[in-house]
C-alpha cells in the first residue's frame, strides 16, 4: 500500500485568499486524484492530477479555481483560489497503488471565514 | 439515477451479528469495486476490493459481486463496536475513464454492545 501525507492538516483562511495543499506519496504512483468532502457528504472527485501535463477536471470544477500541479510521480499540489465560505470542506488526495487500488491521505480541513 | 447508490442508514446491528452493506451501480462497464471505511473525522481506509463475480473473504469481511445485477455488497461477521463507521462503496469505471473512482453516499453502521 501507499502511504500518503498532506500539508497542512487544517487551516482557517480569509475570503478572497488562496491556499495550496501539498500531497506526498511514499512511492511512485501512476494516478493521483484530488477529492472534496463536505460535512456529512460523500467524496466528490475534483480532478485527476496528471504527471507532466494539465490536470483533468470533473464537471463543475475548473482550473482557474482549483489549479493543480504534479511535477513528478510522488507529489502533487491543489490550490483553492479566491476562496469563499462555500469552499469550506475537507480536501483529500489519493494515490494509486500497485494493485490499482487507491489510498487516501489524512485530508486537509479548510475553513473559510 | 445516481451512478453508485447505497442506503444511507444508519444501519444498527447488535454486537456479534452480521452486518450487510449493499451497493448498486449504473455503469455496466465498471471493472473494479472497492469498500472503504471512514471513521468520523478521519479519511477513508481501504478494506476490500473485488474484480470478479462471486465472493472474496478477508478475515471478518466478505465482499460479494454480481455484475449481471450490478450489485456489490460487504458482509461483516461478528460485528464489533469498533466497526461503527461509515462504509463507502466505490466503483472504477471502464478502462477509458482514467481510473477514477465514483463513490456512493456511504452507509453509516452502528454496532451496539
Amino acid at each position: 500500500s501507499a502511504v500518503i501525507s498532506q500539508k497542512p492538516s487544517r487551516d482557517i483562511c480569509q475570503r478572497g485568499t488562496s491556499l495550496t495543499i501539498q500531497c506526498q506519496v511514499d512511492s511512485q504512483v501512476t494516478m493521483m486524484f484530488w477529492y472534496r468532502q463536505q460535512p456529512g457528504q460523500s467524496l466528490t472527485l475534483i480532478a485527476t492530477a496528471n504527471q507532466g501535463s494539465e490536470a483533468t477536471y470533473e464537471s463543475g470544477f475548473v482550473i482557474d479555481k482549483f489549479p493543480i500541479s504534479r511535477p513528478n510521480l510522488t507529489f502533487s499540489t491543489l490550490t483553492v483560489s479566491n476562496m469563499s465560505p462555500e469552499d469550506s470542506s475537507i480536501y483529500l488526495c489519493s494515490g494509486g497503488g500497485g494493485t490499482d487500488t487507491q489510498y487516501f491521505g489524512p485530508g486537509t480541513r479548510l475553513t473559510v471565514l | 439515477q445516481k451512478e453508485v447508490e447505497q442506503n444511507s442508514g444508519p444501519l444498527s446491528v447488535p454486537e456479534g451479528a452480521i452486518a450487510s452493506l449493499n451497493c448498486t451501480y449504473s455503469d455496466r462497464g465498471s471493472q473494479s469495486f472497492f469498500w472503504y471505511r471512514q471513521y468520523s473525522g478521519k479519511s477513508p481506509e481501504l478494506i476490500m476490493f473485488i474484480y470478479s463475480n462471486g465472493d472474496k473473504e478477508d478475515g471478518r469481511f466478505t465482499a460479494q459481486l454480481n455484475k449481471a445485477s450490478q450489485y456489490v455488497s460487504l458482509l461483516i461477521r461478528d460485528s464489533q463496536p469498533s466497526d461503527s463507521a461509515t462504509y463507502l462503496c466505490a466503483v472504477k469505471g471502464a478502462y477509458n475513464q482514467g481510473g477514477k473512482l465514483i463513490f456512493g453516499q456511504g452507509t453509516e453502521l452502528s454496532v451496539k454492545p
